[in-house]
């Protein structure tokens, strides 16, 4: 079936580097895209997300990339944190009212002080 | 804190038990989802309800029994469950063209 999944289980960086988390999602279909951020013992935290339509979007530190053509999405975060450590997801879905948004495999980043 | 609340935070139960899992979100959301997660794994979806309808059932076995009763809260009943089904159950809701927000979910043990 068609999936989204990522290149590197961890990633160890060090803190105030800046950190880039991959995916890849093979589903040409999905028009959104979305990264979640998870701590030990809470719910996936939306952090950032882009549609189809675009291919860069800033937050505050962080960016997200898509590349249509390649299927590959990331995530850089500037200046990483010791509260940036966490399982990071990328996730795919669909404009409208509801949506199906199926997670990529997960990539646990470690921030080292 | 996040906007959507979920009780309990943990439950254990064993294999003849019933018991249900409750969401619930005053954002005005309209959509509100099922996922479940398991260890080191990502979250999986299970059901999805639109306008308190239920949109996708994603071939969850029927010992999962979701429910909507109104535009603020989801229920998820469990009956008979498996020591396979031991996870993390995650709900969230959502706008249109909005991202999900998730809840913190219920660690579920079913011994």
């Amino acid at each position: 079936g068609e999936s989204v999944g990522l290149h590197l289980p961890t990633l160890s960086v060090q803190e105030g580097d800046n950190s880039i988390i991959n995916c890849a999602y093979s589903n040409s279909a999905s028009d959104y895209f979305i990264w979640y951020k998870q701590e030990s013992g809470k719910g996936p935290q939306f952090i950032i997300d882009i549609r189809s339509n675009m291919d860069k979007r800033q937050g505050q530190r962080v960016t997200v990339l898509l590349n249509k053509t390649v299927k590959h999405l990331s995530l850089q975060i500037a200046a990483t944190q010791p509260g940036d450590s966490a399982v990071y997801f990328c996730a795919e879905g669909n404009s409208g009212g509801y949506q199906k948004v199926t997670f990529g495999t997960g990539t646990k980043l470690q921030v080292i002080p | 804190d996040t906007e959507v609340t979920q009780t309990p935070k943990h439950l254990v139960m064993g294999m003849t038990n019933k018991k249900s899992l409750k969401c619930e979100q005053h954002m005005g959301h309209r959509a509100m989802y099922w996922y479940k997660q398991k260890a080191k794994k990502p979250p999986e979806l299970m059901f999805v309800y639109s306008y308190e309808k239920l949109s996708i059932n994603e071939s969850v076995p029927s010992r999962f029994s979701p429910e909507c009763p109104n535009s603020s809260l989801l229920n998820l009943h469990l009956h008979a469950l498996q020591p396979e089904d031991s996870a993390l159950y995650l709900c969230a809701s959502s706008h249109n063209n909005s991202p999900l927000h998730f809840g913190n979910g219920t660690r579920l043990t079913v011994t």
